[in-house]
């Protein structure tokens, strides 16, 4: 069964300092992969999406992602984090076809200023 | 574009009494979701609609949980009766189609947060 692995409950950063976001995923075939963000209180905000081409993919708030198949990673990423990107991400896969789309168990972030 | 609504966004009730959430997914979009989001876990599908049937609804408890999507559009989804272990926050998504590809991209509403006395 397909399944996605967040290994970082929580990741506490200090503002201005780089991110790093890990995702890993197992399942046969590449399938899509998405970054969302759920701020408190909030629904998930898409941040990013991989379907195919590019191996790194740009999103809004200035996040990225790249996609190494060899690790069947999709690890998210932000060169200078904000105090307002404090929330929690998710990363989710979809297979194609009549797949359900798996969301890892999150990861809560924290900006200390 | 308007997004994802839903409604109420909070709701607080005692076991074993009813409680029903609203979704209007983004205009066009065929295909609608709900997710039960348990604290500390990631969203769980529940019922995938396509238009105004049921694609997928093999994790909804359905000797308590309902949900229709008269018309192809709005959805409602029922609790009758609710159990304490029903406290999560339900939320709706919609998606252009099913067809693979970019139409498969799911955006969200802002959820209902429910708890169960």
């Amino acid at each position: 069964a397909q399944s996605v692995t967040q290994p970082d409950i929580h990741i506490t950063v200090s503002e201005g300092a780089s991110l790093e976001l890990r995702c890993n995923y197992s399942y046969g075939a590449t399938p899509y992969l998405f970054w969302y963000v759920q701020s408190p209180g909030q629904g998930l905000q898409l941040l990013l999406k991989y379907f195919s081409g590019d191996t790194l993919v740009q999103g809004i708030k200035g996040f990225e992602a790249e996609f190494k198949r060899s690790q069947s990673s999709f690890n998210l990423r932000k060169p200078s984090v904000h105090w307002s990107d404090a929330a929690e991400y998710f990363c989710a896969v979809f297979p194609g076809g009549g797949n359900k789309l798996t969301f890892g168990t999150g990861t809560q972030l924290k900006v200390e200023l | 574009e308007a997004g994802v609504a839903q409604s109420p966004r909070y709701k607080i009730i005692e076991k074993r009494q009813s409680v029903a959430f609203w979704c209007n997914p983004i205009s066009g979009h065929a295909t609608l979701y709900w997710y039960q989001q348990i604290l500390g876990q990631g969203p769980k599908l529940l019922i995938q609609f396509q238009n105004n049937g049921v694609v997928d609804d093999s994790q909804l408890p359905k000797d308590r949980f309902s949900a229709e999507r008269l018309k192809g559009v709005d959805s409602t989804l029922k609790i009758q009766p609710a159990k304490l272990e029903d406290s999560a926050v339900y939320l709706c998504a919609s998606s252009l189609g099913v067809a693979g590809g970019e139409t498969d991209t799911q955006y969200f509403g802002p959820g209902t947060r429910l708890t169960v006395l």
